[in-house]
């Protein structure tokens, strides 16, 4: 059975401060994906990660994948309040019909 | 371009009483849909899926059931709700592999 955890569930920082998200999962996958979701939002994509070292950037947000560790991470950059969101990992279980196993998410609040 | 819709947004129905969700999707043909639920505060849960048109398959047992009746409709349902079917449900496709998964809108399920 895949199980993905993330860590930490909860984080709060300040804005201009780095910081580091960690997924790992327990099965081989060669899929991962990122999302975030707002309050009372559905999932909005963000990072689709397709083969091992693959890295991803948009603006202040970094993903990285690495299938041997079976770990990704979200790394944050100078973090600003409008990143305030809660960010799922997600591992693809491939088979006839592939499907998806999300972490339990990270609430990620930035203040001032 | 490929569009999700889910409806109704908001639902709020009595202990006992039937159930139907709806998503359909454009702009493809022969997805792969998924429906997730979420409670407050925590991750996704995947409860069904289905790769073609009558297929579907389960992931955990519960009171509810899906059915996929045409190629770009999946339906959630249930006879009688329980408590603990409250939530925020998801309906999702794979993108055919392409972009990762897209999300619907979801809906807000009370039951009181």
């Amino acid at each position: 059975e895949l199980k993905v955890e993330q860590n930490p569930l909860f984080l709060s920082m300040q804005e201009g401060k780095n910081y580091t998200i960690y997924c790992n999962y327990s099965t081989t996958s060669d899929r991962l994906y990122w999302y975030r979701q707002d309050p009372g939002k559905s999932l909005e994509s963000l990072f689709v990660l397709l083969s091992n070292g693959a890295v991803k950037q948009e603006g202040r947000l970094m993903a990285s994948l690495d299938t041997k560790a079976r770990l990704s991470t979200l790394h944050i950059t100078a973090a600003v309040h409008d990143l305030s969101a809660t960010y799922f990992c997600a591992v693809e279980l491939g088979s006839s019909a592939s499907k998806i196993i999300f972490g339990s998410g990270t609430r990620l609040s930035i203040r001032p | 371009s490929q569009t999700i819709h889910q409806w109704p947004a908001t639902l709020v129905q009595p202990v006992g009483s039937p159930l139907s969700l709806e998503c359909t999707v454009e702009g493809t043909s022969n997805p792969n849909l998924y429906w997730y639920r979420q409670a407050a505060g925590r991750g996704l849960q995947l409860l069904f899926y289905s790769v073609g048109i009558g297929q579907i398959s389960s992931e955990v047992p519960q009171n509810l059931s899906a059915s996929r009746p045409q190629d770009r409709q999946f339906i959630l349902s249930s006879k009688k709700l329980l408590l603990s079917d409250s939530g925020f449900y998801l309906c999702a496709w794979d993108g055919q592999g392409r972009s990762g998964y897209t999300f619907g809108s979801g809906t807000r399920l009370t039951v009181v």
